[in-house]
């Protein structure tokens, strides 16, 4: 049962601290989502990589936010230095473009970060 | 304005009954709709894509009005297992993907 991956499921830091939270794609896909939900702003996309490339990453703070994919099987989103208002659910997505675009987007279970 | 727009809710329905979810999109240059379900405290799953001839799946159906920049959801014949937040997503190829805020709905004996 394939499914994407996702490490730590939570995690609890103080501001200041360096978070790192990691993704396992779909074995596969080559297309990889990085999403931020909370309640005031629900689900916000903060960076796609296509082949491992960036392709967008303009919905991310770039003062402490980076995201990469050192090989096809793993993706980063570090946060440095993290704050309060970093808090929020970090889910990581997977998928593989049919015709143009892509049909489904597969979600991990989300990494639950709380920032003190 | 938001990219995407869907009704605010909650939804509190009763067993049995018929449940619509509207959403417009302000992007006319979109150009794949679905509907992703997320239960409280997991991801979202991919519910169904919305074609424009409109599309069905058993008690789902799902229509597309690119003219007024719509997507409707219809659920039939409610399940208390259908409790959950629905999700209106929207793309336009070779961007990104744009979640609308999600209307929670709550199916109740």
């Amino acid at each position: 049962d394939a499914r994407v991956t996702q490490t730590p499921r939570h995690k609890v830091t103080e501001m200041g601290q360096e978070v790192t939270m990691r993704c396992q794609p779909i074995l596969g896909h080559n297309t990889v989502f990085w999403y931020r939900q909370t309640m005031m702003q629900g689900l916000e996309l903060l960076a796609y990589f296509r082949n491992r490339a960036p392709l967008d990453d303009s919905g991310m703070p770039k003062d402490r936010f980076s995201a990469e994919m050192p090989d096809a099987t793993l993706a980063t989103l570090k946060i440095q230095p993290s704050e309060p208002r970093d808090s929020a659910v970090y889910f990581c997505a997977s998928g593989f473009p049919l015709g143009g675009g892509i049909n489904e987007q597969f979600f991990g279970p989300g990494t639950r970060l709380t920032v003190l | 304005r938001k990219e995407v727009e869907q009704d605010p809710g909650p939804f509190n329905v009763p067993e049995g009954a018929t449940v619509a979810f509207n959403c417009t999109y302000s992007n006319s240059a979109s150009q794949s709709f679905f509907w992703y379900r997320q239960d409280c405290r997991k991801e979202p799953k991919l519910l169904m894509s919305v074609y424009s001839s409109g599309n069905e799946d058993g008690r789902f159906t799902a229509q597309l009005n690119r003219a007024s920049q719509y997507i409707s959801l219809l659920i039939r014949d409610s399940k208390l297992s259908d409790s959950a937040t629905y999700l209106c997503v929207v793309n336009v190829y070779g961007q990104n993907f744009v979640f609308g805020p999600g209307t929670r709905l709550s199916v109740l004996p």
